[in-house]
């Protein structure tokens, strides 16, 4: 049974810098491509990025672009989001979440972890 | 950047059935994706590629992508059914996921 679990979400300053991690078990974690995905409370859900199985590919969503970074260690099947100059309206819940692609980072997201929140407050 | 559209809420009654727009440019070119998110719950896909149901999900669900709008159909609507129900699609043009911004089925 594929699980994945979040950690690291805090409260933080404005400006500082924040790592997520996801912990996957119940799959090959190096075949699947991975994403992060948000949501601020009561609101719907934002991509902040992708990453492919290998990771030789990865895209952003605009807002977190040059702020944040999502990387991977295949040995450990754990995925990061490494979250830097953080705004409030990061403020979000923020969930792992498992892709059906083994090549590249299309495909559906079959997965999702129950997410870690991230709280941005002066 | 891609946007996709969709109404913010609906009512449905029981019995009934309900279908979801998701609308986008020339959508009918992409894949569409569609995930269910009942309250406090992480989303669970309920379709894939357009129109696949995974297994597990109940027949009642159907969808289908052509032209400019994509739809999830639920022929027949239950009380567990009541959740939000959100788009997703890949734009390679912005080399982005975008999800639309969810509707929320309401059973009466």
């Amino acid at each position: 049974q594929v699980h994945l679990v979040e950690s690291g979400g805090r409260v933080v300053q404005p400006g500082r810098s924040l790592r997520l991690s996801c912990a996957a078990s119940g799959f090959t974690f190096r075949s699947h491509a991975m994403q992060w995905v948000r949501q601020v409370a009561g609101k719907g859900l934002e991509w902040v990025a992708v990453l492919s199985s290998n990771g030789g590919d990865q895209f952003y969503a605009d807002p977190v672009k040059g702020r944040f970074r999502i990387s991977r260690d295949n040995s450990k099947n754990t995925l990061f989001l490494d979250m830097n100059s953080l705004r409030i309206e990061d403020t979000a819940t923020y969930r792992c979440a498992k892709g059906s692609a083994s090549v590249g980072v299309t495909g559906f997201l079959d997965a999702w972890g129950q997410g870690t929140l991230v709280s941005v407050s002066s | 950047s891609y946007v996709l559209t969709q109404p913010p809420s609906m009512s449905v009654a029981p019995g009934q059935p309900a279908t979801i727009t998701c609308g986008g440019d020339d959508i009918g070119r992409k894949s569409v994706h569609w995930y269910q998110q009942k309250s406090g719950q992480a989303p669970l896909l309920v379709i894939d590629y357009d129109f696949h149901r995974p297994s597990g999900i109940p027949e009642r669900f159907s969808a289908s992508n052509s032209g400019n709008a994509a739809t999830l159909t639920i022929t027949t609507v239950e009380a567990g059914d009541e959740a939000d129900y959100y788009c997703q699609v890949w734009d390679a043009t912005s080399r982005h996921w975008v999800f639309g911004g969810g509707t929320r089925l309401s059973v009466l």
